[in-house]
C-alpha cells in the first residue's frame, strides 16, 4: 500500500517569498492533517481535515498560511508571505478513523528552510 | 502550560539498561493515549497504544494514570536500534485532535 507523498522534500526560499507544499494521503484515508515540526520539538497541528471539511484550523497563522482540500483527497498548504520563524518540516499525515485509535501515517515531510 | 508535557533528555543509556520515561497532560478530557517513534529526520511512527491497565508489547510497556495524569513507557534490555525520539500523544475531542509532546531523546550506546 502506498504511504503519504509529500513533495517538495526540500524547500529554500527568503524571507517575505512564497511557497507551496503538496500531500496525497494513502488511499481511502478521509482525515488529513498538516503539522508543523521545528527542530528539537514535538510536532504542531496546524489543520485538520476531515474529507474537504475543516475540523481545526486553531493554530494554523491565518494571516499567512492557508490550505485547502478541495476534492477531499489531495492537500496543499501553502506560506505567503514566509518568515524566519517558518523554519521547520511540514509533515502532513492521514487516518482512517478520525485518528482516534491514534493510528496516523506520516509522510517523510517537506523541509522548509527560510533565509 | 503545555498540554502535552515530557523531559527532552537526552536519555543516554548502556545496552540492556532499562529506560522509563514520563509524559503528564493538563487537560483532564484528554481521551486517549499513544507512543510515537521518531527516528532521526525520519516521520513519527506509531509504536502503541496506552490504556489504564497498561499495554506491554515485547520490551515495552505503557501506562496510563489518569488520576495523576500521568503516562510512561518503560523500555526494557535496551538495544542500539531503540535510539531514537519517543513522543507522547494525546487525543482530545470526537474529532481525534492528537496533540504530540515536545519528545523524549533515548541514545543507546554499546
Amino acid at each position: 500500500e502506498a504511504g503519504v507523498a509529500q513533495s517538495p522534500r526540500y524547500k529554500i526560499i527568503e524571507k517575505r517569498q512564497s511557497v507551496a507544499f503538496w500531500c496525497n494521503p494513502i488511499s481511502g484515508h478521509a482525515t488529513l492533517y498538516w503539522y508543523q515540526q521545528i527542530l528539537g520539538q514535538g510536532p504542531k497541528l496546524l489543520i485538520q481535515f476531515q474529507n474537504n471539511g475543516v475540523v481545526d484550523d486553531s493554530q494554523l497563522p491565518k494571516d499567512r498560511f492557508s490550505a485547502e482540500r478541495l476534492k477531499g483527497v489531495d492537500s496543499t498548504l501553502k506560506i505567503q508571505p514566509a518568515k524566519l520563524e517558518d523554519s521547520a518540516v511540514y509533515l502532513c499525515a492521514s487516518s482512517q478513523d478520525r485518528g482516534l485509535k491514534g493510528a496516523i501515517y506520516f509522510g517523510e515531510g517537506s523541509w522548509l528552510t527560510v533565509v | 502550560r503545555k498540554e502535552v508535557e515530557q523531559d527532552p533528555g537526552p536519555f543516554n543509556v548502556p545496552e540492556g539498561a532499562t529506560v522509563a520515561f514520563n509524559c503528564t497532560y493538563s487537560n483532564s478530557a484528554s481521551q486517549s493515549f499513544f507512543w510515537y517513534r521518531q527516528d532521526c529526520r525520519k516521520e513519527p511512527k506509531l509504536l502503541m497504544s496506552v490504556y489504564s491497565s497498561g499495554n506491554e508489547d515485547g520490551r515495552f510497556t505503557a501506562q496510563l494514570n489518569r488520576a495523576s495524569q500521568y503516562i510512561s513507557l518503560l523500555i526494557r534490555d535496551s538495544k542500539l536500534s531503540d535510539s531514537a525520539t519517543y513522543l507522547c500523544v494525546g487525543t482530545y475531542n470526537q474529532g481525534g485532535k492528537l496533540i504530540f509532546g515536545q519528545g523524549t531523546e533515548l541514545s543507546v550506546k554499546p
